[in-house]
């Protein structure tokens, strides 16, 4: 069964700092990784899809990075604001179609 | 931008109680999903329902879980006798298309179900 893991488990940055979050998954059979922001008491927002074709994938201050054959993604956020404080959870489709796996989260603190 | 809405934000039943949590999904949306999220812990994949049927589903999703779209808009999920450990965050999320296909899917505010 697919086992996705995120470390750190908790960020705690000043703001304008540049950040790493990673995500690592055992089985890299994968058709694709999804990266989400989770905001308390709110759902999750989709901030980037990579296809397991793919390398990265960015979006403004965001980057992310996959690489299927080590089971790991990095997600990149430039420029660090206290606005990008959230939970951040990536999550891979595995093999069997559309069931999700999802990882334990980074709490994100943007100190301003 | 559309979006996918959840109601009740908020449901409390008594343990053994049944409880229909529903959703709205993106119009043009073709694939729906359950998830669930325990207070601390992942996200899990409960359902995926796509040509009224469903095409996936978790080893959560036991005889106590069903899900129906009974009209042209609404999608639900029904636990029938709930108990205090389906206590959670329940997140319903719709895309145009099959994940497999790298459509990403889009998430509601979510239901927090309380059970007492």
């Amino acid at each position: 069964k697919q086992e996705v893991t995120q470390i750190p488990a908790a960020l705690s940055v000043p703001e304008g700092e540049n950040l790493v979050l990673n995500c690592s998954f055992t089985d890299s059979a994968i058709y694709n990784l999804q990266w989400f922001r989770q905001d308390p008491g709110k759902g999750l927002t989709s901030l980037l899809l990579i296809q397991s074709s793919q390398r990265e994938q960015t979006s403004g201050r965001l980057n992310a990075s996959l690489d299927k054959s080590s089971g790991r993604s990095t997600l990149y956020i430039a420029a660090s604001q206290p606005g990008d404080s959230a939970t951040y959870l990536c999550a891979v489709i595995g093999d069997t179609g559309n069931q999700f796996y999802f990882g334990t989260g980074t709490s994100l603190t943007v100190i301003p | 931008e559309p979006e996918v809405t959840q109601t009740p934000s908020h449901q409390v039943t008594q343990m053994g109680q049944e409880v229909i949590l529903r959703c709205v999904p993106i119009s043009n949306h073709l694939y729906f999903y359950w998830y669930r999220q325990i207070l601390g812990q992942k996200v899990e994949f409960l359902v995926s329902f796509y040509n009224n049927e469903i095409s996936e589903k978790s080893e959560i999703f036991d005889d106590q879980f069903s899900v129906e779209r009974p009209d042209g808009s609404n999608f639900t999920l029904k636990i029938r006798s709930t108990k205090l450990e389906d206590s959670a965050m329940y997140f319903c999320a719709s895309s145009t298309e099959s994940a497999v296909l790298n459509q990403p899917q889009h998430f509601g505010d979510g239901t927090r179900l309380s059970i007492l």
